[in-house]
């Protein structure tokens, strides 16, 4: 069972905005950054947010980070269909001293 | 450009072992945490193990404590992963995953 709850799917029209949410708790998004991942079909996954909302090079500024407390929301713009993808998100928990994920959220755009 | 690539994946039978290797270039390898990611067929991600820059300090997923030991040769800017006591619920590609990227992953598969 996963450590931080991440809706097990989502879908949106292409050109629309979707979030995925992020809940986790005090040890873990309440005290760390939140990291977000990308995992398109077939591939290893990629970073795609870090330190809750910035964004490594190449990452486009349709995607964007946010956290409040011990939840956390990637969101996206402008969808297309080469965002259809797993996206999790990540942090560090510090009573399990152990890097944590999300269950993981299918991206479908319609 | 930065690379990790693993190797040493493959068939092993249950309670056998095996022993990952992740080789990393582009970048300052001393200078960065390491972890070990697992994803099972179908399934989400697991962190299984984490090292420090220096190696002094390690942690482990509960599921793999005393079983798994995962170090680090910053002279050969290489991670490992020693994998023992393997059972079926390890099967899963493992990456080896820092701050500036993942790698390919590499396949093991425990089966009789």
């Amino acid at each position: 069972q996963p450590v931080l709850t991440q809706p097990p799917s989502v879908s949106a029209a292409p050109g629309q905005r979707v979030t995925i949410s992020c809940s986790g708790s005090s040890s873990n998004i309440g005290k760390n950054n939140v990291r977000w991942y990308q995992q398109l079909p077939g591939t290893a996954p990629k970073h795609l947010i870090y330190d809750n909302n910035k964004r490594p090079s190449g990452i486009p500024d349709r995607f964007s980070g946010s956290k409040s407390a011990t939840s956390a929301t990637l969101g996206i713009t402008g969808l297309q269909t080469g965002d259809e993808a797993d996206y999790y998100c990540g942090t560090w928990d510090n009573s399990l001293n152990v890097w944590v994920f999300g269950g993981g959220t299918k991206l479908t755009v319609l | 450009e930065v690379q990790l690539v693993e190797s040493g994946g493959g068939l092993v039978q249950p309670g056998g072992s095996l022993r990952l290797s992740c080789a990393a270039s582009g970048f300052t390898f001393r200078n960065f945490w390491m972890t070990w990611v697992r994803q099972a067929p179908g399934k989400g991600l697991e962190c299984v193990a984490n090292i420090n820059k220096d190696g002094s300090d390690k942690y482990y997923v509960d599921s793999v404590k005393g079983r798994f030991t995962i170090s680090r040769d910053n002279a050969k800017d290489s991670l490992y992963l020693q994998m023992n006591s393997l059972s079926a619920e390890d099967t899963a590609v493992y990456y080896c995953v820092n701050d500036l990227g993942w790698g390919q992953g590499t396949l093991v598969t425990v089966s009789s």
